[in-house]
């Protein structure tokens, strides 16, 4: 099966700054990826997704990095703002809509 | 749209109580997914449906854990009888083939 683990439950960064949250996945035929928000009291809000025949896809403020090789996805995040404090997960699916395995999250707090 | 649609938004019931949750996913999506969202194991993927019908149980944790979609614009979650160790925040989200998936503002269900 699919394992998806995030290298850090907590992120701190200075208001400003960029982020940069990584994760890892273990099952090699996973060929879609999302990256997803979640912010105290709500469901996951979707961000930005990848494929697996891309290795960058950029959003606004937001890039996702995939390197099928070592198998590591990474969302990177441009002038952090207060708004962005929530824990973020990565999500990994193979095949057509058989479900996202998640990994645990990784809570991003913004220092002032 | 309204985006997927959960109720009731908390849940508080005594153990050996049947509980319901229900979901109207996103018109048009073909995909429902049940997750359930615990501090200690993250978000787990309980049951997915595609064009209603039920693809992978293999996440639902017992026999006491059902789940229903009879139309394409609404599913079921029961738990019978609950136990104390069911309390969690329960998620439905919907997606249109293998494209991001939309959440819910999720159940919070807590078994006394």
């Amino acid at each position: 099966g699919e394992s998806v683990g995030l290298h850090l439950p907590t992120l701190s960064v200075q208001e400003g700054d960029n982020s940069i949250i990584n994760c890892a996945y273990s099952n090699s035929a996973s060929d879609y990826f999302i990256w997803y928000k979640q912010e105290s009291g709500k469901g996951p809000q979707f961000i930005i997704d990848i494929r697996s025949n891309m290795d960058k896809r950029q959003g606004q403020r937001v890039t996702v990095l995939l390197n099928k090789t070592v198998k590591h996805l990474s969302l990177q995040i441009a002038a952090t703002q207060p708004g962005d404090s929530a824990v973020y997960f990565c999500a990994a699916e193979r095949g057509g809509a058989d479900g996202l395995t998640f990994g645990k999250g990784t809570h991003l707090i913004i220092q002032p | 749209d309204a985006g997927v649609i959960q109720s009731p938004r908390h849940e508080v019931t005594e153990m050996g109580q049947e509980v319901t949750l229900r979901c109207k996913p996103i018109s048009g999506h073909n995909s429902l997914f049940w997750y359930r969202q615990t501090m200690m194991r993250g978000l787990e993927l309980l049951i997915y449906f595609n064009n209603n019908v039920p693809i992978d149980d293999s996440g639902m944790p017992e026999d006491r854990f059902s789940a229903k979609m009879p139309n394409a614009s609404f599913s079921t979650l029961k738990i019978q009888p609950s136990e104390p160790r069911d309390s969690a925040v329960y998620f439905c989200a919907s997606s249109l083939g293998q494209n991001e998936a939309f959440f819910g503002q999720g159940t919070r269900l807590t078994v006394v």
